[in-house]
Formats: C-alpha cells, structure tokens, sequence
C-alpha cells in the first residue's frame, strides 16, 4: 500500500526567507504523480505544484519548486522568498495508476514578519 | 463562481438528524471525491465517482451515503452519526484519462460537528 509521511508537523520561516517542506513516500509502482497542495486559513485546498515520477527534472512554479528524489522516494518542496500569504497548511499526494490520491498529514507553515 | 461549491459551509446535528452535504463543480471534470478531514490526520478518501459510476468505496461506515446523480453533483448523506464523525468534509473534482496527472480541485468543505 502506498504511504505519504511529512515528518514536519509544523515551520516557521522569517519573511524573504526560504523554508523546505520534506514529503517521503512509498510506492512499489513505476509511473505516478506527485503534488504538493497548500490550504490556507480559509480552507480551500489549491494545487501548488506537481511532478510526473517519469520526469526527472524538477518541476518549478515561480517561487515554488521540488527536489525529487527517485530513489529515495523524497519529494521536498523549496519556497523561496517566503512571504506572508504562504501561512497555511501544506500537504503532500501522491496519486498511482487509479483515481486514489494519498495525502500525508500536512505541515503547518508560518511566515513571521 | 468557484469550481467547487459546496454547502453548507457549517453543519451542527444531532446523532438521530438526517442531513445531506452538497457539492457542485462546475469544471466539467468526470470524476468526483469525497475526503474527511480530521486534525492530525491525514485526508481520507471517503468515495470516488468517476463518469456517476462509484468507482472506490474506502470501507466507510454505511452511515455515509454517497449520491452521485450527474458528473456536476455529488451528495453525501448523513444519518444516525457518531461524535468521532465531526470532521471537515471535502470535496473535490478531476479530470481524469489515462496516464493524467491533472490534479484534484477542492471546495471549501463543510465543518460538521456532532452532539
């Protein structure tokens, strides 16, 4: 069974700064996808970025981007210059050959100004 | 509009209440979710339903009733719940083919609390 692991309860990060979510995985298939998903105090979950496993460039959203480790099944999201909109909840999917996504239990970010 | 709906936005019931949560997407997506969400719990996949055909069921007490009647709807139904069923109820909606990775859309969810 596949399994999503954020270590990282909760972060804090200065504002400007750059801060690394870290998101492990275990799978025995070959192709998936793997997403990173922000939601803010106000609830509504929204993508932040995605990676194709088959790919083995990172996938990079402006200030967002991922180290994707294959072999390690490690699949961290770096946000440069922090800034105070990106206070929320952030969670790591990963979604395999069916419609089921598995989500870790989140890390809870905080931009201080 | 927003591309999932859903309502309402908070729902307070008794054990004994029959309620129903709504969610409408107006995406044009084929496959609908229903998640909970719980504090320090990482979202569970309640149901899936792709082109109104239930396609996942994650052994969810039968308490929960999923309706699908189109592609734009899905409801859930409530009956006779438990104080640990007060959650976050999501829903959400893809795009799903073969070999996508469009991912899922989420509505605000509903805040469900039980007495």
């Amino acid at each position: 069974a596949q399994t999503v692991t954020q270590s990282q309860p909760e972060m804090s990060v200065q504002e400007a700064e750059t801060v690394t979510l870290s998101c492990t995985y275990d799978t025995s298939e070959s192709n998936y996808y793997l997403f990173w998903y922000k939601q803010p105090p106000s609830r509504q979950m929204i993508l932040v970025i995605r990676q194709e496993a088959y790919k083995q460039q990172n996938a990079t959203e402006n200030r967002f981007s991922v180290n994707f480790q294959k072999a390690a099944k490690s699949f961290s999201l770096k946000i440069s210059d922090s800034q105070l909109g990106d206070t929320a909840m952030y969670f790591c999917a990963f979604r395999g050959g069916t419609y089921k996504y598995i989500f870790g239990t989140g890390t809870r970010l905080k931009v201080l100004a | 509009e927003t591309g999932v709906t859903q309502t309402p936005r908070h729902l307070v019931m008794g054990m004994t209440n029959k309620k129903s949560l709504k969610c409408e997407q107006h995406l044009g997506h084929n496959a609908m979710y229903w998640y909970k969400q719980s504090a320090k719990k990482p979202l569970e996949l309640m149901f899936v339903y792709n082109f109104k055909e239930q396609t996942e069921n994650n052994s969810v007490p039968s308490r929960f009733s999923p309706e699908c009647p189109n592609s734009s709807h899905l409801f859930l139904h409530l009956h006779t719940l438990q104080p640990e069923d007060s959650a976050l109820y999501l829903c959400a909606s893809s795009q799903e083919r073969s070999g996508s990775n469009q991912p899922q859309h989420f509505g605000d969810g509903t805040r469900l609390s039980i007495l």
